[in-house]
């Protein structure tokens, strides 16, 4: 099914551990988005890629390193992961019309623990 | 800078009730709003969207009607079903800006519809 798929759905981590979350599209998206959903707060945009080749920060990078691989991955890596990092973690896409238009299409998420 | 406020939850209906669920946003620009839903275990899902000022964006028996002079985007459904409970989120999108391909998330709205 075309959409965008993350790995792993579940994964539980020690304090200062690293780990790398992945996302592909198969929709030939261009842009493509990292966030983060904790309870009472919405989602918070951790980066983005408006098109290979390039990424900016979103409001809370702090702690997170993203990699463009290609046009369809986009890859969110926690370098020493910290009890704050615990969260769900989606990534998204958004084609040629632009998400002012389209909105995204999400992946099911991620669902990280730091312990 | 952009933001989204919506109604605090959780909102429990019985099933056929009618649904409101407020949202209203600040913006610079020019922007385009959404519902997105997201239901247990699952990524979010675009339910409706509008792109300027007193379109009506509609879905699934939601509507929601884009209000300039109020700054509002309420989504409405007049008979609800157990299967609508979710998380409804409200977002914005403004073009142009330095944040163009990014959307603005409001804290989401729990809804359960009880049968």
């Amino acid at each position: 099914n075309a959409g965008v798929t993350q790995t792993p759905k579940f994964q539980v981590l020690k304090t200062g551990q690293s780990m790398t979350l992945q996302c592909a599209q198969d929709m030939n998206h261009n842009s493509m988005y990292w966030y983060r959903q904790d309870p009472g707060m919405g989602l918070r945009l951790i980066y983005y890629s408006a098109s290979e080749g390039t990424t900016d920060k979103g409001e809370v990078p702090n702690g997170y390193n993203v990699s463009r691989l290609n046009k369809r991955e986009f890859s969110l890596r926690l370098e020493s992961a910290a009890p704050s990092q615990t969260s769900v973690y989606f990534c998204a896409s958004s084609g040629q019309g632009g998400v002012t238009n389209y909105g995204y299409t999400f992946g099911s998420g991620t669902r990280l623990t730091v312990v | 800078g952009n933001s989204v406020t919506q109604m605090e939850g959780p909102v429990t209906l019985s099933e056929e009730a009618f649904l409101t669920i407020n949202c209203t946003y600040t913006a610079t620009g020019y922007p385009s709003l959404f519902w997105y839903v997201q239901y247990p275990g699952e990524g979010l899902q675009l339910l409706l969207k509008a792109t300027k000022a007193d379109d009506k964006g509609s879905n699934k028996g939601f509507e929601a009607t884009y209000r300039k002079e109020t700054t509002s985007f309420h989504l409405e459904k007049g008979s609800v079903q157990v299967s609508d409970s979710a998380v409804y989120f409200c977002a914005l999108s403004v073009y142009p800006s330095g944040s163009a391909r990014q959307l603005t998330f409001g804290s989401g709205t729990q809804l359960t519809v009880l049968p």
